[in-house]
């Protein structure tokens, strides 16, 4: 599976939008690209995923570049419920989870 | 309600007393999966099942074993716990086909083994 690179931290004003960059510049051609979430200690949940195109569904928005490289995860109006640990992973079969981006949601 | 149940939610142990950690999942998903999480070490996979009677190890299976005689269920099995083995527990599921599907992931079991 490729790896991913994400900043470690991240703030976001509460109403604004979040946006989570993630690189991935050695998938390949059948991997897809998920994001979950950790909020505190609970069970990771799924937000998003796409392989070409970019997503959207009632949680986020997922665009990812025409290469493939990277992509970017969009909560549109961020809350304080969206603080947590959010995982780019990018498989085609196995969740590897890395380190993760922690977003922070700010009053 | 689709979900992955784990039971227990907190379970302390002493070192050696074999334990089970259940697993249940009422999604008819053929795959499922064990991780470990620990501090600065983030999830790691234990186990996995891609069906009934198919188990296969992730990456950290080391003291632990796993059944899977049904569909739903995929018990966590430490025969010997140590301190080690000290962590935060998830189950998850998913559809066959899980590179175009999310996981289902349980609430957690918070293991200490003393």
């Amino acid at each position: 599976d490729a790896k991913t690179t994400q900043p470690t931290s991240m703030d976001c004003a509460e109403g604004r939008a979040a946006n989570l960059p993630c690189n991935h510049s050695t998938i390949s051609g059948n991997e897809y690209v998920y994001w979950y979430r950790q909020i505190h200690s609970q069970g990771p949940q799924y937000i998003i995923h796409g392989l070409k195109n970019n997503e959207t569904n009632e949680m986020a928005s997922l665009i990812i570049t025409e290469d493939r490289k990277s992509s970017t995860l969009i909560l549109p109006h961020a809350t304080l419920r969206d603080t947590a640990v959010y995982y780019c992973i990018v498989r085609s079969y196995q969740l590897t989870f890395g380190k993760g981006t922690k977003l922070s949601v700010i009053p | 309600e689709a979900q992955v149940t784990q039971n227990p939610r907190y379970l302390i142990t002493v070192t050696g007393k074999k334990l089970t950690v259940t697993c249940s999942q009422n999604m008819n998903h053929e795959y499922m999966s064990w991780y470990r999480q620990d501090p600065g070490l983030g999830l790691r996979q234990i186990y996995y099942s891609m069906n009934v009677e198919v188990t296969d190890k992730g990456d950290v299976p080391e003291g632990y074993k796993v059944s899977r005689k049904e569909k739903r269920n995929f018990p966590l099995i430490l025969e010997s716990p140590s301190p080690n083995q000290t962590s935060l527990y998830f189950c998850a599921s998913s559809p066959f086909g899980a590179d175009i599907y999310g996981y289902t992931f349980g609430s957690g079991t918070r293991l200490t083994v003393v």
